[in-house]
Parts: structure tokens; sequence; C-alpha cells
């Protein structure tokens, strides 16, 4: 049972334009989600975190967006680089609250992100 | 800073091998972590180390296990190789709960088994 999913494998965007990635999760408890990203060869690299207090988290280029009662959160990348391009991996982790979780993280099947010059 | 180092890199194995992963963390994070990576599947928790001389399972323990001697070590065994393990293995550590949750990664360890 896939408790976080990304639905979609792949992603093409052009240069300058906005990059939308989608996660869903079904495990209610969980209450604090990342984003990761990850080039070929290399390990995943954090790229910006949400907890479930918050419904927007800005980092520059980068905006995650969570909405609880959906149980869905999304990227927003703006304006998109070449250099963006990547797999992007969510993930969700249960217990942030309580100091329970111990950061263990689930997380999603990944999304190839391809932005065009 | 080297942050997480993972070695090998590379390493194939013939079936029923054995063989350890090694993982070396130098931020004195608590909290590490062992996770494959496999196709259409994202990363998958194998194991966890919550501090020094203590271990847990993750989603995806058998046939794998695991030891934390020292802080900055969390080695991985493979006590008898299946191609079922052929997977990318990634290494990560974080702090504990409460300061910073994001977890650091590795390069990854990329391991046949034929």
């Amino acid at each position: 049972d896939q408790q976080v999913k990304q639905n979609s494998p792949s992603l093409s965007v052009q240069e300058g334009r906005i990059s939308i990635l989608n996660c869903d999760y079904t495990n209610s408890m969980f209450d604090y989600f990342l984003w990761y990203k990850k080039y070929p060869a290399e390990g995943p690299t954090f790229l910006i975190s949400i907890s479930s207090i918050k419904d927007k988290n800005e980092d520059g280029r980068f905006t995650v967006f969570l909405n609880k009662s959906a149980k869905h959160l999304s990227l927003h990348i703006v304006p998109s680089q070449p250099g963006d391009s990547a797999v992007y991996f969510c993930a969700a982790s249960e217990g942030y609250a309580g100091g329970t979780s111990y950061g263990k993280l689930t997380f999603g099947q990944g999304t190839i992100l391809t932005v065009h010059p | 800073n080297a942050g997480v180092t993972q070695t090998p890199k590379f390493r194939v194995l013939k079936t029923g091998q054995s063989m350890t992963l090694l993982c070396a963390q130098d931020m004195n994070h608590e909290y590490m972590y062992w996770y494959r990576q496999d196709p259409g599947m994202g990363l998958r928790l194998i194991h966890y180390s919550v501090g020094e001389g203590t271990t847990a399972k993750g989603e995806v323990p058998d046939g794998y296990n695991v030891s934390r001697l020292k802080k900055q070590n969390f080695l991985l065994g493979l006590e008898s190789a299946a191609p079922s393990q052929t997977s990318v293995y990634f290494c990560a550590s974080s702090y504990r709960q409460g300061s910073m949750t994001e977890a650091f990664f590795g390069q990854g360890t990329r391991l046949t088994v034929v």
C-alpha cells in the first residue's frame, strides 16, 4: 500500500515557465512533508519542507503548498531553469509534533522533471 | 566536511555471498538510516538507528542486518545475497527530533546480485 504517491512519472517544462509537481498521501497521521531533489548517480538532497500547521512555505524559487483536507501537496518552481532537471521525491513523516518520528521518511515514487532551454 | 560517505559505490555479488555496506557521517547526527531505491518504488526504509548501540526495523528489513557500534558509523549487512536485493542503497543521517528533521543522504551504493 503506497502511502505517498506521485502519479506523474515525468514532467516537461520550458525554461522560465512554472513547474508544478504533485503528491498525494493517504496516512492522516503524517504531519511533516519534504521535497528532495536527486541528480543521476547522486544521493537525494533536501529542497524544502512544510509542517502540517502551515499551508504554504516559500524558499526562493520554490514554494510548497499543503492541502490537508485533500491530503495533497504540490511543489511550484518559478521560474524553471535547466539546472532544475532532476528527479523530485515527495516524502512524509508522522509523529513530528510529538517527537516520535525519529526522522523516518515515507517516499513517493518520484517525478522526473525536464526543463528545456 | 564530507557529510555522509558510503563505501563501496558499486558492487557485484553472486547469489549467496555476503557483504557489508559502510556508512560514515561527520555531522554528529544522532539518527541514521538505510534506504533502498528500486524503479517505480521510491526509497524504502530498511533499518534505522536513533543512537549509538541501537537499531530498529523499517519497512523492508528482511534479509538485512545492521549495527551501530560507533555514533558516526552505520553498517548494513547482507548475509546471503539474493537477486531481489539488487538495488541502489542510500544511507542517511539527521539531527535529533526537535531541531532539524531533514535527512542528509550519501551518494549511494549500486548493488547487483547475479
